[in-house]
């Protein structure tokens, strides 16, 4: 099956400043990597994802990109805010319905 | 208001005791999931299912049932609960379970099997 691998599992950035979090995974056949941020006791939320056949999304202050071939994906955040504080997790699947999450990502923005 | 809905928010129970966790959507959402998420483990997918009467394993199925009767509602069974199905659990769903299509998650239900 398919096993991803995020990193780091936690990092703190000063506001302002960009974050990075990277996945690897296993499966060539995944072709959807979809990005979660999850607040403190809430549940996660969608807020950006790509298709293999894309290498690169992005939405405001906040992209994605693909390295087929390497098998890996990131997170990009630019010009970091305290309300980016949250727990990021990636995850990876073969036409959606079966989903294999990463551990997750803890981020914390220091005003 | 479009939304998924859990019950019961809170659980504590001792092992051994049936119990359920139901889950419903009022989006006419074909695809459901089931997740739990447990500390440095992230979530990890219990099991699907992509319609009626349609289900399959995610990762983690050992222990636990779903049934899908109805498009609605998609209730997660523990016939025979163990402390090591102590955790906090999500219920999914989106249109039909497509890329284009955004999966939204119940607010959790957290278990807790003495």
């Amino acid at each position: 099956g398919e096993n991803v691998e995020q990193h780091p599992s936690t990092l703190s950035v000063q506001e302002g400043d960009s974050a990075v979090i990277k996945c690897t995974y296993s499966d060539s056949a995944s072709n959807y990597f979809p990005w979660y941020k999850q607040e403190l006791g809430k549940r996660p939320q969608l807020i950006i994802d790509i298709r293999s056949n894309v290498g690169e999304k992005k939405d405001q202050r906040i992209a994605v990109t693909l390295n087929k071939t390497a098998k890996h994906f990131s997170l990009h955040i630019t010009e970091t805010q305290p309300e980016d504080s949250a727990v990021y997790f990636c995850a990876a699947s073969e036409g959606y319905q079966k989903v294999t999450f990463g551990t997750g990502t803890k981020l914390q923005v220091i005003p | 208001e479009a939304q998924v809905t859990q019950n019961p928010r809170y659980l504590i129970t001792v092992t051994g005791k049936k119990l359920t966790v139901t889950c419903s959507q009022n989006m006419n959402h074909e695809y459901m999931s089931w997740y739990r998420q447990d500390p440095g483990l992230g979530l990890r997918q219990i099991y699907y299912s992509m319609n009626v009467e349609v289900t399959d394993k995610g990762d983690v199925p050992e222990g636990y049932k779903v049934s899908r009767k109805e498009k609605r509602n998609f209730p997660l069974i523990l016939e025979s609960p163990s402390p090591n199905q102590t955790s906090l659990y999500f219920c999914a769903s989106s249109l039909w379970g497509r890329f284009t299509d955004t999966q939204y998650f119940g607010p959790g239900t957290r278990l807790t099997v003495l």
